[in-house]
């Protein structure tokens, strides 16, 4: 199966540590998004990628949060200086570009103690 | 401000009648819409979509209706299965490839 993939699944870290997450999308889609999920709601978007190019940033992205996708495959997403209101599922998404439909990883799972 | 809106956290349905889901849209720019269904402790899975130009789509057990003019749409499934039972989110973009706004969810639950 080559759908999307995220490492780690789960993470837990201490508040003011850095943490850095890894997407690697379905082979061959150019463009692949992250978005941040909290308990009882739904996905927020937070940064998107056409291939290397980052094409738009939300604004919920503060200056902790940075993403690469260096090569235009896998791509990372690093927190610097974790806080408690960074817990949440960090979804990964990607799409051929082609369509609107977006295929997602199983998330990775913050918590900051 | 919530520009997609699932105002009904919670629904239950019998095992083989049909479940109605709802989502409601605030932004006018919106042109492709869809539905995600999502199991605990997975990502979301892409079910069905539809593009403004359309006011229904059908995919098999799922039928997506769009209202453009008040701005809603809904997801009908049937017969409703107990393997449906998962949260339903919708989620809208516009123009090819940008973002998702998704809602709130609404956490389906089939009885046997």
């Amino acid at each position: 199966d080559t759908g999307v993939s995220q490492d780690p699944r789960h993470k837990i870290t201490k508040r003011g540590q850095n943490v850095t997450f890894r997407c690697d999308p379905i082979s061959e889609h150019n463009r692949l998004y992250w978005y941040r999920q909290t308990l009882g709601q739904g996905p927020e978007f937070l940064t998107y990628f056409q291939n290397e190019a980052q094409l738009e940033k939300s604004r919920l992205l503060s200056d902790r949060f940075s993403a690469e996708r260096p090569k235009g495959s896998f791509s990372t997403l690093e927190i610097q200086r974790t806080e408690q209101g960074d817990s949440a599922m960090y979804l990964c998404a990607s799409s051929s570009g082609t369509g609107d439909e977006q295929y997602f990883g199983p998330g990775t799972r913050l918590t900051v103690t | 401000d919530q520009q997609v809106k699932q105002n009904s956290p919670s629904l239950s349905v019998q095992e083989g009648r049909i479940s109605i889901l709802n989502c409601d849209y605030t932004n006018s720019m919106f042109d492709y819409f869809l539905w995600y269904k999502k199991y605990p402790a997975e990502g979301p899975t892409f079910l069905i979509s539809i593009s403004s130009i359309k006011d229904k789509n059908e995919d098999g057990r799922f039928t997506v209706f769009l209202n453009k003019s008040a701005k809603h749409l809904s997801l009908h499934i049937v017969p409703s299965q107990p393997g449906d039972s998962a949260v339903y989110f919708c989620a809208a973009s516009y123009n090819a490839g940008n973002m998702l706004t998704f809602g709130g969810g609404t956490r389906l639950m089939v009885k046997p």
